[in-house]
């Protein structure tokens, strides 16, 4: 168990729809890092947050959104969802801004668009 | 600009041979590097990290990578292949806050 928690782990939904990925990070890790990997991509970097603020966007599509609440939590929201957006979503967590410099990583929540 | 090159996208080895998994890395200043390994239908977990300490950089499991400035590579080696070893290596650099991705090395362990 790595600590950082993520859920649902799998979730199986059709395209149109919208859905919610969660994640907790490590106990007093204040980075929340989204990735999507898929067997096209390969692990692409979606957007990072720092103590709640929006720090850095990757290759995220306008449809996917963000946020990470006072607790720390992180959501990943999905909407009109595409058979392309079919895929692994990983969340990981680092202590501090630029200590502890190593990413702990989820078990991911799999999410498949039929 | 930071990036990372693995050179190969897939290895095989036979049980109990030498495991080399390549990596070569782009960096404007002295980077941080990490070796991560991601089972089937895992996450991906922390082999290894170079921050600047000693270049050659003992992991989990036996493994190892050796920092080398002038070839900017952190190969990532075995001594002995085991068939728990069979999964997808990522070789990543950092800047401090973003953390760069290669795009992977599937190891295939032979019995």
């Amino acid at each position: 168990d790595s600590g950082v928690t993520q859920t649902p782990k799998h979730l199986i939904t059709a395209t149109g729809q919208r859905v919610t990925l969660r994640c907790s990070p490590r106990s007093g890790d204040l980075s929340v890092y989204w990735y999507q990997q898929s067997l096209d991509q390969g692990l692409q970097f979606l957007i990072h947050y720092y103590n709640g603020e929006e720090r850095a966007k990757g290759n995220i599509l306008e449809r996917f959104s963000a946020q990470q609440f006072p607790d720390l939590h992180s959501e990943l929201n999905l909407s009109s969802l595409e058979l392309g957006d079919s895929a692994l979503y990983f969340c990981a967590s680092r202590a501090g801004r630029s200590g502890a410099n190593v990413l702990t990583f989820g078990a991911g929540s799999r999410l498949t668009v039929l | 600009a930071q990036s990372v090159t693995q050179l190969d996208s897939h290895v095989s080895v036979s049980e109990g041979t030498p495991v080399l998994l390549r990596c070569n890395y782009s960096s404007s200043y002295s980077p941080s590097l990490f070796w991560y390994v991601q089972h089937p239908n895992k996450g991906l977990q922390l082999l290894l990290k170079y921050t600047s300490a000693a270049t050659l950089v003992k992991g989990i499991n036996g493994f190892e990578a050796e920092f080398k400035k002038s070839e900017t590579s952190f190969h990532l080696t075995k001594p002995s292949a085991h068939m728990s070893d069979a999964a997808e290596y990522f070789c990543v650099v950092s800047d401090g806050n973003q953390f760069y991705f290669g795009t992977g090395t599937s190891l295939t362990v032979i019995p």
